[in-house]
């Protein structure tokens, strides 16, 4: 079946270091992989996408790269901000539009 | 602000009772996705419209439906609640469909069962 496995949280990380999320997934056919964060008390916003293999996404400093050798898409970030505190959740979309979310990794970063 | 607004922002009833839920896409878009976020269970996508009609379906209920009307908003119904359907209701849309479509989401409704 299909599934997107996330890094349980929570992470906490100080100011300025460098993040990384993990995610892998399991899907027939050739999905398009998603990341999404969820600020307190907000619905979720999309942060980056990557709809096939080697491509990139990159958005506000956070990248993220389509791996089918491995299906992942591991979500990185050089320097953390205090604001980038929330909670992301990795997702694929198959070609029959089903979406299926990673069950989220809380990020608490420290000043 | 994405967009898309839902109504109510909580609502609070006891089981057994019947919701209605309600969303109004972002201007334009045509396809509607309804999502519950539960503690438990994580965000899990119940079902898809595209311009009035079912697109994909994925864990909704029997006991939940849902359509989307000539002006594109879209209502989720809940009946028979139980006390596990206790959770955040969530309304995205998107221009058209398709796997890279990007996803617009609403501020949620929060569901109390009591």
């Amino acid at each position: 079946g299909n599934s997107v496995t996330q890094m349980e949280g929570p992470v906490t990380l100080s100011e300025e270091a460098f993040l990384t999320i993990n995610c892998t997934y399991t899907a027939t056919g050739y999905p398009s992989l998603f990341w999404y964060v969820q600020y307190p008390g907000e619905g979720l916003q999309l942060l980056l996408k990557a709809t096939k293999a080697d491509d990139k996404g990159s958005n506000k400093g956070f990248e993220a790269t389509y791996r089918k050798e491995t299906t992942s898409f591991h979500l990185e970030k050089g320097s953390v901000q205090v604001s980038d505190s929330a909670v992301y959740f990795c997702a694929l979309k198959r070609r029959d539009d089903k979406i299926i979310f990673g069950k989220g990794t809380r990020l608490h970063i420290l000043p | 602000d994405s967009g898309v607004t839902q109504t109510p922002k909580h609502l609070i009833t006891a089981t057994g009772q019947r919701v209605t839920l309600r969303c109004s896409p972002r201007s334009g878009d045509l396809s509607v996705y309804w999502y519950q976020q539960s503690l438990d269970q994580g965000l899990q996508f119940l079902i898809q419209y595209y311009n009035g009609e079912e697109r994909a379906k994925g864990n909704i209920l029997e006991r939940f439906s849902a359509q989307q009307f000539p002006d594109l908003h879209s209502e989720l119904n809940l009946s028979s609640l139980e006390l596990g359907d206790s959770a955040l209701y969530f309304c995205a849309s998107s221009p058209t469909t398709g796997t890279g479509e990007t996803q617009y989401f609403g501020p949620g409704t929060r569901l109390l069962v009591l």
